[in-house]
């Protein structure tokens, strides 16, 4: 079964505005990582945040880490056309596989 | 798509005929990865294969099989396709130095 969820499922913003999703997990991990799929292409790594950290950046992204609540959030400021994506949580454990979320859909609107 | 290439791209089959995905990277990664997409289920872990000749399951395995009989090469195998089975296929690989993975371009497949 799949271990992150991410919510909302969709999510549509004007340019320029910033966009934030959340992730909620079951049980402890390795790391929590974020990925982008542009549409009718594969997954492209975003960021990853260890169970240790509590706060990542990358650009114009920003990742949380609450591992009391079993939650992560990624934002995205300052939204582009470009960010329009479907964005995935992906939570790591103590092999070498990784379970993916259902995903956000996110819109960018001119 | 980090040196990953899926054939085909595309492919329409019809019910019960076998079809065989094929993988292939060249990043000399061990680890390698089988998943199916589907809408609103995100990517779900067929198989993965951890090594040549090293496979295992991961939690939609039934009616899939894997050979992997070189470091480079990872096959996908349905031996006698359902329409269930109509998705896009995506293939990873990951590094030992990393815990993140890298994602071929997918296969549509439509089983008729």
């Amino acid at each position: 079964s799949q271990q992150g969820e991410e919510d909302p499922q969709a999510l549509s913003i004007q340019e320029g505005e910033n966009a934030t999703m959340n992730c909620s997990y079951k049980t402890s991990i390795n790391n929590l990582q974020w990925y982008r799929q542009n549409s009718g292409r594969g997954l492209v790594h975003l960021i990853l945040i260890r169970s240790n950290e509590r706060e990542k950046h990358s650009g114009r992204l920003r990742v949380t880490l609450d591992t009391s609540k079993k939650s992560s959030s990624l934002l995205i400021t300052a939204s582009r056309a470009a960010d329009t994506a479907s964005y995935f949580c992906a939570t790591h454990f103590n092999d070498y596989k990784l379970s993916f979320g259902a995903g956000t859909t996110v819109t960018v609107r001119a | 798509d980090a040196g990953i290439t899926q054939s085909p791209r595309h492919k329409v089959t019809e019910t019960g005929t076998p079809v065989t995905l094929r993988c292939h990277q060249t990043e000399n990664h061990r680890y390698m990865y089988w998943y199916r997409q589907d809408p609103g289920h995100g990517l779900r872990l067929i198989h993965y294969s951890y090594g040549v000749k090293d496979t295992d399951k991961g939690e939609v395995s039934d009616g899939y099989s894997v050979s992997r009989s070189k470091t480079e090469d990872f096959l996908l195998t349905l031996e006698s396709a359902t329409s269930s089975q109509t998705s896009v296929y995506f293939c990873a690989i990951m590094g030992l130095a990393t815990d993140t993975q890298y994602f071929g371009p997918g296969t549509r497949l439509t089983v008729l």
